[in-house]
């Protein structure tokens, strides 16, 4: 069936570094995208979204840059902090409406 | 504005018991969902309401029941408690099932001995 993939469990970065998370959708009716950041024993939060109308989506430190032909949505956190040391998940909207795919997260690491 | 207040936070049960997950949303979302968290498998999707007094059943439905009488509670109810149950359950809302992002309360960590 559908799913959603990360390309790497964990990512190890320094304090200051930009950090990229990448996530590949294989749905080619996916037309709207979440990237979430759950830190340890919380709920999922919401940081970005973006449809499928844009390539490029920007908020405070974070880009989310969507790559419909091959399938590919990234997030990339500028600046990190060992704040933003968390597990992000990509969603996805791809299987008819029913609700929300969700990948199986990646693990940033902040280190001094 | 709390959002998705989720209790409670902890619980353990005995093999066979029986619960029930609080969930209450402020935000006059249409949709609610329940999910469960366990390690290496990503979020699961359990039962999920559109609208008061309709539910429909997610991914992983067996052992568990909800209902939607109000637009703010969506309870889930565990039916005979099995270890296979242990879990972190997380509550969504939101304005649409999938058009927009999903508010999460907090969880509940459930263990089942």
């Amino acid at each position: 069936g559908e799913s959603v993939g990360l390309h790497l469990p964990t990512l190890s970065v320094q304090e200051g570094d930009n950090s990229i998370i990448n996530c590949a959708y294989s749905n080619s009716a996916s037309d709207y995208f979440i990237w979430y950041k759950q830190e340890s024993g919380k709920g999922p939060q919401f940081i970005i979204d973006i449809r499928s109308n844009m390539d490029k989506r920007q908020g405070q430190r974070v880009t989310v840059l969507l790559n419909k032909t091959v399938k590919h949505l990234s997030l990339q956190i500028a600046a990190t902090q060992p704040g933003d040391s968390a597990v992000y998940f990509c969603a996805e909207n791809g299987n008819s409406g029913y609700a929300l795919n969700f990948g199986k997260g990646t693990s940033l690491l902040v280190t001094p | 504005n709390a959002g998705v207040t989720q209790t409670p936070k902890f619980q353990v049960l005995k093999t066979g018991q029986s619960m029930t997950l609080q969930c209450a949303q402020d935000m006059n979302h249409e949709y609610m969902s329940w999910y469960r968290q366990d390690p290496g498998m990503g979020l699961r999707l359990i039962h999920y309401s559109v609208g008061a007094g309709i539910t429909d059943q997610g991914e992983v439905p067996n052992g568990y029941n909800v209902s939607r009488s109000t637009t703010e509670d969506f309870p889930l109810r565990l039916l005979s408690a099995a270890p296979s149950q242990t879990s972190v359950y997380f509550c969504a809302s939101s304005y649409d099932r999938s058009n927009y992002g999903y508010t999460f309360g907090s969880g509940t960590r459930l263990t089942v001995v």
